[in-house]
C-alpha cells in the first residue's frame, strides 16, 4: 500500500460545483497532515494545515479520520481559479520527524 | 523578492555532464530539501539537511549529492548526468520548530538532460 493515495482525476466542474477530494495514509503514527495546491508548472503552496477538530477556510474544508486514516478536502462554489492539483501530505514519524510524504496529486479543473 | 530561490531556472545539459542546482533563502529556516517531481510519481525526496553540518539521503539519492555551504544555501549536484534524471527539481525549506513543518518550495528547475 503506497503511504499516501488520492484519486488522481481529473475532476472536471463546473463554476460554482462542489467538489471533495479524499485521501488515505498508510502510517496511524503520522501527526501533521496538510492540503498543498500546485498550479502547473509551479511550485507547490500550502492551501492548509489539518487538524483533528476539522477546519475551514473560506470555501475550503479539510477533514481528518484518525481512526480510519482519511482525509478529506471540500471546495465549495468552485471558482476558475481553483484549477489546480491538490497534494495530500502528510509527516514522516520517526528519526526524520517533519519530513513530508506527499501524494501524487488530484487534478482539478474548474469551467465556465 | 521571493524567499526561496533556485538557479538556474531551465538547464539542458548532455549525458554524463556535471551539474549544479543551486538553493538559496531568505527566510532563516535550518531545515533545507531538494525533491524532483516527475508526471505520474508526485515529490520525491532526494537529500535534506536538518542544520549546516547535518545531511541525510531521502527516498532517492542514488547519482545525486549535496552541499549545505551555510544555514541559507543547499546545493544539488549531479555528478554524471543520465537521462533518467530529466525531471522537475525543487528545493524547498522547512521552520521545524514547535512542531512547524509547513515547507516552502522555491520556483523549481526543470533539467533536461540529453
Amino acid at each position: 500500500r503506497k503511504e499516501v493515495e488520492q484519486d488522481p482525476g481529473p475532476f472536471n466542474v463546473p463554476e460554482g460545483a462542489t467538489v471533495a477530494f479524499n485521501c488515505t495514509y498508510s502510517n496511524s503514527a503520522s501527526q501533521s497532515f496538510f492540503w498543498y495546491r500546485q498550479d502547473c508548472r509551479k511550485e507547490p503552496k500550502l492551501l492548509m494545515s489539518v487538524y483533528s477538530s476539522g477546519n475551514e477556510d473560506g470555501r475550503f474544508t479539510a477533514q481528518l479520520n484518525r481512526a480510519s486514516q482519511y482525509i478529506s478536502l471540500l471546495i465549495r462554489d468552485s471558482k476558475l481559479s481553483d484549477s489546480a492539483t491538490y497534494l495530500c501530505v502528510v509527516t514522516v514519524y520517526g528519526g526524520s520527524q517533519g519530513n513530508l510524504i506527499f501524494g501524487k496529486g488530484t487534478k482539478l479543473s474548474v469551467k465556465p | 523578492d521571493a524567499d526561496v530561490t533556485q538557479t538556474p531556472r531551465n538547464r539542458i545539459t548532455k549525458t554524463g555532464k556535471r551539474i549544479m542546482l543551486e538553493c538559496s533563502q531568505t527566510k532563516g529556516h535550518d531545515r533545507m530539501y531538494w525533491y524532483r517531481q516527475d508526471p505520474g510519481l508526485g515529490l520525491r525526496l532526494i537529500y535534506y539537511s536538518f542544520d549546516v553540518k547535518d545531511i541525510n539521503k531521502g527516498e532517492i539519492s542514488d547519482g545525486y549529492s549535496v552541499s549545505r555551504q551555510a544555514q541559507a544555501k543547499f546545493s544539488l549536484s549531479l555528478e554524471s548526468a543520465i537521462p533518467n534524471q530529466t525531471a522537475l527539481y525543487f528545493c524547498a525549506t522547512s521552520d521545524g520548530t514547535g512542531g512547524s513543518y509547513e515547507q516552502y518550495f522555491g520556483p523549481g528547475t526543470r533539467l533536461t538532460v540529453t
